[in-house]
């Protein structure tokens, strides 16, 4: 049971390069989330999919692009990375069913931008 | 909007003690939920309990129990017989019950555990 990963792990890039972060769940859920989590601000959610081919924007979109061709794979792209994108980025998922939509959380990836 | 509002930066606790972690929030949504989610130092985020806040009864799980003020909106995380592996950052969060089921997070208190 794989559940939801994410790669890299870490990475470190320069300005103005793309880079993908990856995100890939075992669930089935319906529903994937990016975060960032940066210090002093907690997690701030920044796009969403509630299905393949379904995306939106979260509280901080600007510079991200997001697609989900799939329902298990949601990747994140940075068009070209700036400094302040130097985050640690968590990818989740929940099911779309009743009651609370627990979300699972990936383990992050850690992006510095040189 | 949601917002979520951890006035505690940090907290310390005995081990073996209880410790309380407080959490307001703030919706114009009926139905929503609330979540506590806690972050070891492995940066893994750990589901800790969460309440339905159609729920009068306050949730418990283990040694965590939340006593969840719906008037107040207040929900606070209460850890009793702390373990050194209870040390982590603890998010509260809360979610609309419908929508998009993004989770509005607080931004953390760090709970250190004293043996």
């Amino acid at each position: 049971d794989a559940g939801i990963t994410q790669s890299p792990r870490y990475k470190i890039t320069e300005t103005g390069r793309q880079v993908t972060l990856m995100c890939h769940q075992t669930w089935s859920h319906s529903y994937m989330f990016w975060y960032r989590q940066d210090l002093g601000h907690g997690l701030r959610l920044i796009y969403y999919s509630a299905a393949a081919d379904i995306t939106d924007k979260g509280e901080v979109p600007d510079g991200y692009v997001v697609s989900r061709s799939k329902t298990e794979n949601f990747p994140l792209t940075l068009e070209s990375a700036t400094r302040s994108q130097t985050s640690v980025y968590f990818c989740a998922s929940s099911l779309a069913a009743g009651g609370p939509k627990t979300q699972y959380f990936g383990p992050g990836t850690r992006l510095l931008v040189l | 909007a949601q917002t979520v509002t951890q006035s505690q930066p940090e907290m310390s606790v005995q081990e073996a003690e209880t410790v309380t972690l407080s959490c307001t929030y703030d919706t114009s949504e009926s139905d929503y939920y609330l979540f506590w989610y806690k972050q070891p130092p492995s940066r893994q985020m750990i589901l800790v309990i969460r309440q339905e806040a159609y729920k009068q009864q306050n949730a418990t799980e283990n040694r965590f129990s939340v006593n969840f003020q719906k008037a107040a909106k207040s929900f606070s995380l209460k850890i009793s017989d702390s373990q050194l592996g209870d040390a982590a950052m603890y998010f509260c969060a809360s979610q609309k019950g419908a929508g998009s089921y993004q989770l509005t997070f607080g931004k953390g208190t760090k709970l250190s555990v004293i043996p």
